[in-house]
């Protein structure tokens, strides 16, 4: 099974809304990833988990706040987002060292 | 940082056409994959090829790790080849951290 698994598939949310993206993998991987790919541009790093502890943080606004409560899950709470926070978040699991990454379908995000 | 160039930025072609995708790299890396991101959004994992020459049906790859480039090539085009193609490098002293190009994209016509 290579598969990550990312919940909801579409999210819209007005900017006082708090919300959670959810993803899970059952490969076996011990790292986890946060991306955010805005239109015609290519998937842009926010977080990187390893062994279940926060190893990159891309200097992310606070608004956003990852979690990751163990070797399978990892959550990304939203609150307080703003529209140009909409975007496709994508999620991805390797082996640490970034071995080959397998990516989630995405949620495709919308602040109104 | 590593910059990571891909080229062409787009691509047309006919239904049956052959292509050649090119991914330089501005430093030595210790892993290459090439993705297709399809209309939907999801990223599918075409390479991981951080040297040498893979084959997978119609699609191959080829990474010269010391020259500093990667090809995908695409053999008999189809119209489901048709989305966005990424490839992301790791660097040896960034373990954690994949860098993308800015990708081609590819549209197959009928």
């Amino acid at each position: 099974d290579t598969e990550v698994t990312q919940t909801p598939k579409h999210l819209v949310m007005g900017m006082t809304n708090k919300k959670s993206l959810k993803c899970e993998q059952h490969m076996g991987h011990r790292a986890m990833y946060w991306y955010k790919q805005k239109a015609k541009k290519p998937p842009e790093l926010m977080f990187v988990y390893s062994y279940e502890k926060l190893s990159i943080n891309e200097s992310v606004p606070s608004r956003f706040s990852p979690e990751c409560p163990n070797s399978s899950l990892l959550n990304l709470h939203l609150h307080a987002l703003q529209p140009e926070d909409s975007a496709l978040y994508l999620c991805a699991s390797s082996q640490p060292g970034l071995k080959q990454a397998f990516f989630g379908q995405g949620t495709r995000l919308t602040v109104v | 940082g590593i910059q990571v160039e891909q080229s062409p930025p787009d691509l047309i072609l006919q239904e049956g056409a052959n292509s050649t995708l090119r991914c330089n790299f501005s430093d030595s890396v210790n892993n290459l994959q090439w993705f297709h991101q399809n209309p939907w959004g999801q990223l599918i994992n075409l390479f991981y090829i951080p040297s040498g020459t893979k084959q997978n049906g119609r699609l191959s790859a080829t990474t010269v790790a010391t020259e500093r480039y990667s090809l995908l090539y695409i053999s008999s085009s189809q119209t489901t080849d048709s989305g966005v193609y990424f490839c992301a490098v790791r660097i040896r002293y960034n373990f954690n951290k994949f860098y993308f190009g800015s990708g081609t994209k590819l549209n197959v016509k009928p």
